[in-house]
């Protein structure tokens, strides 16, 4: 079964840093990658997909991901954060190779902090 | 349009009691799922429906059954409330296999069971 790892709970960072939520997902031939964000008492929100094509894909607020197929990676990165991009991130993936695109499987989410 | 939506958004259940979370969504989307999140757990899936008439079990389905008679509503039902089923509950719906596109996600409900 496919499995996702968001190695960081936490990231606390400053405004106008950089950060970096990393996503790690078990090996397979054929995924399709989405980046989520829940923000307090909310529903969670597509961020951005990688579906095919580019492995850089820009989502929405400024983020934009790489899709790495030799690492098994999708890391999430933003040049510069603002307060209102405190929110909880979430990796999911989805396995077309075992028939799995009707549904997702998600990591456990990394909590961003934005301080001033 | 209301996206989807899910009501109760709070509720407090006894230990053996049921309940029917009800979730609804206006965007005519064959594709509709039930989530539990924990804290540092992520989202599980619970059930799945794929069309009217047709569900699926995903990760965590026991203590939960649902139905899908028409295309707007996916509720869950709790026969027998247990303190382990305390969580946030939510729904989603997609226009396609939710695993290939965006999955549009209701508020929540938050469920506890004392």
């Amino acid at each position: 079964a496919q499995s996702v790892t968001q190695l960081d709970s936490q990231v606390p960072v400053f405004e106008e840093a950089p950060v970096e939520l990393r996503c790690n997902y078990s090996s397979s031939v054929s995924v399709y990658l989405f980046w989520y964000v829940q923000y307090p008492n909310q529903g969670l929100q597509l961020l951005l997909k990688y579906l095919s094509g580019s492995t850089l894909v820009k989502g929405i607020n400024g983020f934009e991901a790489e899709f790495n197929k030799s690492q098994t990676s999708f890391h999430l990165r933003k040049p510069s954060v603002h307060i209102s991009d405190t929110a909880e991130y979430f990796c999911a993936v989805s396995d077309l190779t075992t028939g799995g695109g009707n549904k997702l499987t998600f990591g456990t989410g990394t909590q961003l902090k934005v301080e001033l | 349009n209301a996206g989807v939506t899910q009501t109760p958004k709070f509720r407090i259940l006894k230990i053996g009691q049921s309940m029917t979370l009800q979730c609804a969504q206006d965007m005519n989307h064959n594709y509709m799922y039930w989530y539990r999140q924990d804290p540092g757990m992520g989202l599980k899936l619970i059930y799945y429906s794929v069309g009217a008439g047709i569900t699926d079990k995903g990760e965590v389905p026991n203590g939960y059954n649902v139905s899908r008679s028409t295309t707007e509503d996916f509720p869950l039902r709790l026969e027998l409330a247990a303190p382990s089923q305390t969580s946030v509950y939510f729904c989603a719906s997609s226009s396609v296999a939710g695993g290939t596109d965006t999955q549009y996600f209701g508020p929540g409900t938050r469920l506890t069971v004392l």
